[in-house]
């Protein structure tokens, strides 16, 4: 079952523009993650906030996380064509001995030059 | 220090075939999990291993199995290949407090199923 939900399913913009997509949780957690996938390849691991947190900053990302409301957002300023890549936002659920990654279904995001 | 790396990158399989995908994790990290992504969805948890020992199943059934290596390499091995099988499978690696940190991933598997 997917934990988050990521808001909007897709997004195009143009290049220069900042990018900006949320995500909704349904439980509570110890903190939310950001991943980047570009062309159905494997994951890269953008920013960890924690559930004490409420805006981090990463070079041109900036998350924010609103605990009363269970929702985060992932600012992208002045996007560039290599930023095109779907975007997922995840929370950790334990399971028996583990703890696992659950993941929203992403956001599409296309720069456009 | 090295990342994860998976083998192979693509491969296509017969229904009913069985199949093997490997994955290095990365230096100093001793927990390796599994995760499959069917196009257009988030990944989906298979199950982790720590120290050898599968210690997390996500809802995947038993024809899905694994195994972690004394130098924390891992194998997925999937048994009797359905159409449904056919995914994205990805391999993650971590210090057993991870989750607390982020994952690396490796750059995955694309597994089809004829």
């Amino acid at each position: 079952s997917q934990q988050g939900e990521e808001d909007p399913q897709a997004l195009s913009i143009q290049e220069g523009e900042n990018a900006t997509m949320n995500c909704s949780y349904k439980t509570s957690i110890n903190n939310l993650q950001w991943y980047r996938q570009n062309s159905g390849r494997g994951l890269v691991h953008l920013i960890l906030i924690r559930s004490n947190e409420r805006e981090k900053h990463s070079g041109r990302l900036r998350v924010t996380l609103d605990t009363s409301k269970k929702s985060s957002s992932l600012l992208i300023t002045a996007s560039r064509a290599a930023d095109t890549a779907s975007y997922f936002c995840a929370t950790l659920k334990r399971i028996q001995g583990a703890q696992k990654l659950v993941f929203g279904q992403g956001t599409r995001l296309t720069i456009n030059p | 220090e090295t990342g994860v790396t998976q083998s192979p990158t693509h491969l296509i399989k017969t229904r009913g075939q069985q199949v093997t995908l490997r994955c290095s994790s990365q230096s100093g990290h001793n927990t390796v999990s599994w995760y499959q992504q069917a196009l257009g969805q988030g990944p989906q948890f298979i199950f982790q291993y720590y120290r050898e020992e599968e210690n997390g199943r996500g809802n995947f059934p038993p024809r899905f199995s694994g195994l972690q290596f004394p130098n924390y390499s891992s194998e997925l091995n999937v048994n009797a290949l359905e159409l449904d099988d056919s995914a994205l499978y990805l391999c993650a690696s971590s210090a057993p407090d991870g989750g607390n940190y982020g994952y690396t991933f490796g750059s995955g598997t694309r597994l089809t199923v004829v």
